[in-house]
């Protein structure tokens, strides 16, 4: 199975901020990985697939990069609304399809 | 707009049985692949099954492998997780959550829990 690693654990922003998050695969995973937010009670959703696509609704302020095994999700500005867990996701060889631990964005 | 409602979570015993269910509408369910995906609590996230958009294939979890099944009746709209033999460490939110082109998951339910407790 195709391991997903993301750093860091958490990330402390302030508001207004760049925040980056980090996401590698065991493996090449190609394209095939997608970006969740989570925020507390809530289900997931989806901000990013294809590495890089934003999820329809998505603002422009959500960003994804990378190929093979290293990806980034880059939020430019940290709005109180993106302060969530993130994970990861890659779908390029499965079953099983695998998550990342996530990353927890909380205010700095 | 797309719909998912899961039901059927509860409080059960150890080595019981439980079935989820998940209500699809807002989309041609039968057009697409169904996932279930759980989340213990103050965890990440964990893929559970799948189900192709026709039922004839499905893959589950080494975890879950012989315990748990996935179904759907595409005449109801809905998709369906059989749990057996339950274990402690199945205590988790269970999601349903539809695929797209590929499996990305861009719809979610918002979740059903189970807790397996003696």
């Amino acid at each position: 199975e195709i391991v997903m690693t993301q750093s860091p654990a958490t990330l402390s922003v302030s508001p207004g901020e760049r925040a980056t998050l980090s996401c590698r695969a065991s493996e090449s995973v190609g394209s095939s990985l997608a970006w969740y937010q989570q925020k507390p009670g809530q289900a997931p959703r989806l901000l990013i697939y294809g590495a890089s696509t934003r999820a329809t609704g998505i603002p422009d302020r959500f960003s994804g990069s990378g190929s093979g095994t290293e990806f980034t999700l880059i939020i430019s500005s940290l709005q109180s609304e993106d302060f969530a867990v993130y994970y990861c996701q890659q779908y390029h060889r499965w079953p099983p399809l695998t998550f990342g631990g996530g990353t927890k964005v909380e205010i700095k | 707009q797309v719909l998912l409602v899961e039901s059927g979570g509860g409080v059960v015993q150890p080595g019981t049985s439980l079935r989820l269910s998940c209500a699809a509408s807002g989309f041609t369910f039968g057009n697409y692949g169904m996932h279930w995906v759980r989340q213990a609590p103050g965890k990440g996230l964990e893929w559970v099954a799948i189900i192709s958009s026709d039922g004839r294939v499905t893959y589950t979890a080494d975890s879950v492998k012989g315990r748990f099944t996935i179904s759907r009746d595409n005449s109801r709209n809905t998709l369906y997780l059989q749990m057996s033999s339950l274990k402690a460490e199945d205590t988790a939110v269970y999601y349903c959550a539809k695929r797209d082109f590929q499996q990305w998951l861009d719809y979610w339910g918002q979740g059903t829990l189970v807790t397996v407790s003696s």
